[in-house]
């Protein structure tokens, strides 16, 4: 157990919905990075937050937004959802003291 | 961050050493090598990461050469638990690019 949360387990959806997908870090950790994983991509970097603002972005959509609240929670919002977009999502905090990334179980994705 | 090379498949008998190499011919002075694994679908799990010297802790040994070219991540008593997609990824640390770039890993299965 990585200490990292993420709900829920599994969502299905239809195409054209929004989803939000939510994050806990561990305990003390400020940065959450969100992830995902498609079959024919492999694990992708999406969005980096820290302390509540954004640090750097990856090859996330435009149909895709995130946040992180002043409790340190990170939600991952994707809207407008096409085929496509079901893939594995993974949240991940960072030990500020080791710089070492920890995963969460991931929220797996399917919109049919 | 330097780009890694590692073999796509491995098998290892169980109760044996599994050593997993990586290539990372580029590699700059300041950049950590980091090795992760992924068991099935779960989220990716932090093994070890070093800089020059040879690493160990309680889950496996790292060892670097001397130019740093290359590593090898070593599981000192494999089991089936271990079959999982390993990662081994280059980057700066700390406080430097801090997503984590994930190649295609090297699959190793534990034979029993």
């Amino acid at each position: 157990d990585s200490g990292v949360t993420q709900t829920p387990k599994h969502l299905i959806t239809a195409t054209g919905q929004r989803v939000t997908l939510r994050c806990s870090p561990r305990s003390g950790d400020l940065s959450v990075y969100w992830y995902q994983q498609s079959l024919d991509q492999g694990l992708q970097f999406l969005i980096q937050y820290y302390n509540g603002e954004e640090r750097a972005k990856g090859n996330i959509l435009e149909r895709f937004s995130a946040q992180q609240f002043p409790d340190l929670h990170s939600e991952l919002n994707l809207s407008s959802l096409e085929l496509g977009d079901s893939a594995l999502y993974f949240c991940a905090s960072k030990d500020g003291n080791t710089d070492t990334q920890y995963f969460g179980p991931g929220t797996r994705l399917t919109v049919l | 961050d330097a780009k890694t090379t590692q073999p796509t498949s491995m098998d290892c008998a169980e109760g044996r050493a599994a050593n997993l190499p990586c290539n990372h011919s580029t590699i700059s002075g300041n950049e950590y090598v980091y090795w992760y694994r992924q068991i099935h679908s779960q989220g990716p799990q932090y093994i070890i990461h070093g800089l020059k010297n040879n690493e160990t802790n309680e889950m496996a040994s790292l060892i670097i050469t001397e130019d740093r070219k290359s590593s090898t991540l070593i599981l000192p008593h494999a089991t089936l638990r271990d079959t999982a997609v390993y990662y081994c990824i280059v980057r700066v640390a700390p406080f430097g690019n801090e997503k984590l770039t994930f190649g295609t890993g090297t699959r190793l299965t534990i034979i029993p």
